[in-house]
């Protein structure tokens, strides 16, 4: 079975671009976390998604952060405009009710 | 609110060494409790799970881990590391029902470096 999907990989790019990053949970899942790590804070949860409603936005930094869940398949985090100080690694979860979380590889994410 | 604490930040240990990685957890009502573990470059990925049952839980990879309740803990052990297990392991709790949905409280992780 396909785990998480994250793309992309890896994002370069300069400070003030807009940086869009995109999850695939697995199928059946219906709930989708997005989390940052980093050195400094560890793994801190961003937002999270149940059927496609947003639950809890508590943890998004600022107004500049925005993620958006269309549909069941897909999800976006997107910064606007991005700062070298969102430099970080962007992990997006799903899960089934109260089951265990799987992660994606992450989107590495470096503003220049 | 809920709260985790790993003990350790760094946890260095010989090759074929027992380990032990300390998690505590504070929470006013019951939780489920985890341990994922994160190789280099890798997303996190579940090594074990205590949902009820058995307070003793066990990982195909011979990780094992111990629901205790009254000191609320919920520590890691493996009797014999290898060289494969270093990484960054985390300990995290979710609690039970509500609107939660599964939403998970992480430890800071601990840094487990097996040397030869």
């Amino acid at each position: 079975d396909a785990g998480v999907i994250q793309s992309p990989r890896h994002e370069v790019t300069e400070m003030g671009q807009e940086v869009t990053l995109r999850c695939k949970p697995i199928s059946g899942h219906n709930s989708l976390f997005w989390y940052r790590q980093t050195m400094m804070r560890g793994l801190e949860l961003l937002i999270y998604f149940n059927n496609n409603v947003p639950i809890d936005d508590s943890g998004m930094p600022e107004d500049r952060f925005s993620a958006k869940m269309p549909n069941a398949s897909f999800s976006t985090l997107k910064i606007q405009p991005s700062e070298p100080r969102d430099s970080a690694v962007y992990f997006c979860a799903s899960s089934r009710d109260w089951q265990p979380q799987h992660f994606g590889d992450g989107t590495r994410l470096s503003i220049l | 609110a809920q709260s985790v604490t790993q003990l350790d930040s760094q946890v260095p240990v010989f090759e074929e060494a027992p380990v032990e990685l300390r998690c505590n957890y504070s929470s006013s009502v019951s939780v489920y409790l985890f341990w994922y573990v994160q190789y280099p470059n890798q997303g996190l990925q579940l090594l074990l799970k205590y949902l009820s049952g058995s307070t003793l839980v066990e990982s195909i990879n011979g990780f094992e881990a111990e629901f205790n309740k009254s000191q609320t803990s919920f520590h890691l052990r493996k009797p014999s590391v290898h060289i494969s297990d270093t990484a960054e392991y985390f300990c995290a709790v979710s609690v039970i029902g509500g609107t939660s949905y599964g939403k998970l409280t992480f430890g800071q992780g601990t840094i487990l470096t097996v040397h030869p």
